[in-house]
């Protein structure tokens, strides 16, 4: 069965903390993706990826980096967490050039910053 | 640029009533569209796709044709059931290109005994 794992699926933080959400994915896939969602504002996309050390910005990647040293690891890094971070992250992956085929998801990391 | 236009919710409905979650989308080229479904604490997981024009998605009972005279992706299921409760996502991707879809807001549905 496909997988793509998140390691945490809550965290609490205090505000100025570096933050790592980290996603696996076991299915070869070459696209990886970090969404936050939040109520009203459906999925929005912070970076993504379509090869390992290659890494896009999204609509709102100020306040996070990532990382993807290996191709089925895309870690999100909050450098200086803060409360308007407080969110639920989600990773995704998909295969191919371009985009007509199924993005599959983990299951969320849902992140409290205080 | 590419978009995809939900209709709001929360759509609450008894079980067992007739549901439609309408969805229209603009895109460059041809799209393929896409519904995805995320159960209350899950990560979302597509519930069906259509790749070109007059296709008809289905699974679980739920259904969708691509319309691209009307360019729209309606979601449909004949008789809902309360395990269905959850956020409806509509999508689109292009081929060639750009690796990222695109994404509705997304509809809650709250289905009654």
């Amino acid at each position: 069965d496909v997988k793509v794992t998140q390691s945490s699926r809550y965290l609490v933080k205090r505000t100025g903390e570096k933050v790592f959400l980290e996603c696996v994915q076991d299915m070869d896939h070459e696209n990886m993706f970090w969404y936050r969602q939040d109520p009203g504002l459906g999925l929005r996309l912070i970076y993504f990826s379509y090869d390992v050390k290659m890494k896009e910005k999204g609509d709102i990647p100020e306040g996070y980096s990532v990382s993807r040293e290996k191709k089925e690891r895309f870690s999100l890094i909050l450098e200086s967490a803060s409360t308007n971070q407080t969110s639920m992250y989600l990773c995704a992956s998909s295969t191919g050039q371009g985009f007509t085929g199924e993005l599959f998801f983990g299951e969320g990391s849902r992140l409290t910053v205080l | 640029g590419d978009s995809v236009t939900q209709m709001e919710g929360p759509v609450t409905l008894s079980e067992e009533a007739f549901l439609t979650i309408n969805c229209t989308y603009t895109a460059t080229g041809y799209p393929s569209l896409f519904w995805y479904v995320q159960y209350p604490g899950e990560g979302l997981q597509l519930l069906l796709k259509a790749t070109k024009a007059d296709d008809k998605g289905s699974n679980k009972g739920f259904e969708a044709t691509y319309r691209k005279e009307t360019t729209s992706f309606h979601l449909e299921k004949g008789s809902v059931q309360v395990s269905d409760s959850a956020v409806y996502f509509c999508a689109l991707g292009t081929s060639g290109g750009s690796y990222i879809p695109t994404f509705g807001r997304g509809t809650s549905l709250i289905v009654h005994p």
